[in-house]
């Protein structure tokens, strides 16, 4: 399968702890998008990369998330000190070079905070 | 800012009753406009892209257009396999090729 892939599919943590998921782009593709999506909600923005450049934040993205891309591949979405509020699913997307503007979405990582 | 809205929030159809979804969009500049198709604790699946007033795109059931201020999505004799949430969303012109989506119309086909 050549898609773009994401762990864990499921995470249920307890309230104050840190979770990490791990998002795998299409290999060919520079860009990679993460989003929240809330029940009976469009996916919304968090943050996006361009190969390893982290280039724009969600201004709704609080300082207890932090995204990686070490080597412009794979991409890291870190939670700490997790709360209720943060129970959604967390989709990754990735989007090849110039000239394309089609994003493609992971299967999403469903997250839920007791 | 860009704005998607969509409707019906939520469509019931029996199975060959065609219907059309709605995206009505404010964007400052359009880039393109994507339809997605949600299954239920899955991500979003590429459906369609428009890029101006007057394009249309067809695939098996669906046929989507495009005009100046909104999209439509046309399910011609709908299955229950279609049964799905249908997003659709924008991106404008310049900047990081970050769409806005809407949020989203659940379309339920009964046999």
């Amino acid at each position: 399968d050549t898609g773009v892939s994401q762990d864990p599919r499921h995470k249920i943590t307890k309230r104050g702890q840190n979770v990490t998921f791990r998002c795998d782009p299409i290999s060919e593709h520079n860009r990679l998008y993460w989003y929240r999506q809330t029940l009976g909600q469009g996916p919304e923005f968090l943050t996006y990369f361009q190969n390893e450049a982290q280039l724009e934040k969600s201004r709704l993205l609080s300082n207890r998330f932090s995204a990686e891309r070490p080597k412009g591949s794979f991409s890291t979405l870190e939670i700490q000190r997790t709360e209720q509020g943060d129970s959604a699913m967390y989709l990754c997307a990735s989007m090849g070079r110039g000239g394309t503007d089609t994003q493609y979405f992971g299967p999403g990582t469903r997250l839920t905070v007791l | 800012e860009d704005q998607v809205t969509q409707s019906p929030e939520a469509l019931r159809l029996q199975e060959g009753e065609s219907s059309s979804l709605n995206c009505s969009y404010t964007v400052s500049g359009l880039r393109g406009l994507f339809w997605y198709r949600q299954d239920p604790g899955k991500g979003p699946e590429f459906l369609f892209t428009l890029y101006s007033a007057g394009e249309e795109k067809e695939k098996e059931r669906l046929k989507a257009t495009l005009t100046k201020k909104e999209s439509f999505l046309h399910i011609t004799a709908p299955k229950p396999e279609d049964s799905a949430t249908y997003l659709c969303a924008v991106q404008h012109l310049g900047g990081s090729y970050i769409p806005t989506f809407g949020r989203g119309t659940s379309l339920i086909v009964h046999p």
